[in-house]
């Protein structure tokens, strides 16, 4: 569906647990990236990882954590240190990480803390 | 860091009319400002751009300006039709090592347009 995959579309979490969230590209994009969205507050980013292996910290890490082992694959962990996890979760990705270009985004998975 | 500020949150018009949304930037350096559509319920999708090398730029109905002295960026669409009826973020990013390709996101603009 458009080259990059979230999954799951909606997932529920309890206190204190750890969830991941799975995103997809088939796209051969060297760069991809975590957004978060709420109501009113546009998307702000998380971490993003302009090459394989390498990753970076974005406006509001904390209580996330990521992996960028795979070209195609930057899962996004939830831990419990995140404290008000409830949000829509964009991955993006885009052709290069040296260079200003469009992102594609994927569907989101909505997160909701139960 | 760079910061965005999107206006207004909210806009309707009547469909015919036409429909301005502008942003702001603080970092000067920046150098390429897309603009999003996301539809209810769907990804956000590209939709124009523009680098700082250029004034407008125009795609049909869709066109954005840029004034990098004053550090603001504006999408205008003529013409409006029920279907641009979404939510619009504009962005904006800078090249050089770290920085490079990371879109900083103005709050969102919901756009309702009145058939």
């Amino acid at each position: 569906d458009g080259g990059i995959t979230q999954s799951p579309k909606y997932l529920f979490r309890k206190e204190g647990q750890n969830v991941t969230l799975s995103c997809e590209q088939n796209l051969n994009h060297d760069a991809m990236y975590w957004y978060r969205q709420d109501p009113g507050q546009g998307l702000r980013l998380i971490y993003y990882s302009q090459i394989v292996n390498d990753f970076q910290k974005g406006d509001i890490a904390e209580g996330y954590s990521v992996s960028r082992e795979k070209k195609e694959s930057f899962p996004l962990t939830v831990t419990s240190a995140q404290k008000n996890p409830t949000a829509f979760y964009l991955c993006a990705s885009s052709i290069s990480g040296t260079g200003n270009y469009g992102y594609t985004f994927g569907s989101g998975t909505r997160l909701t803390v139960v | 860091g760079e910061n965005v500020e999107q206006h207004p949150s909210t806009l309707s018009v009547q469909e015919g009319d036409s429909a301005v949304i502008k942003c702001t930037y603080s970092d000067s350096a920046s150098n390429y400002f897309p603009w999003y559509k996301q539809e209810l319920g769907k990804r956000p999708q590209l939709i124009i751009d523009i680098r700082s090398n250029v004034g407008e730029k125009k795609d049909q109905r869709i066109a954005v300006t840029l004034n990098k002295t004053a550090k603001h960026f504006s999408l205008h669409i003529t013409e409006t039709q029920p279907e641009d009826s979404a939510v619009y973020f504009c962005a904006a990013s800078k090249e050089g090592s770290s920085n490079t390709g990371k879109l900083i996101f103005g709050q969102g603009t919901t756009l309702q347009v009145k058939p």
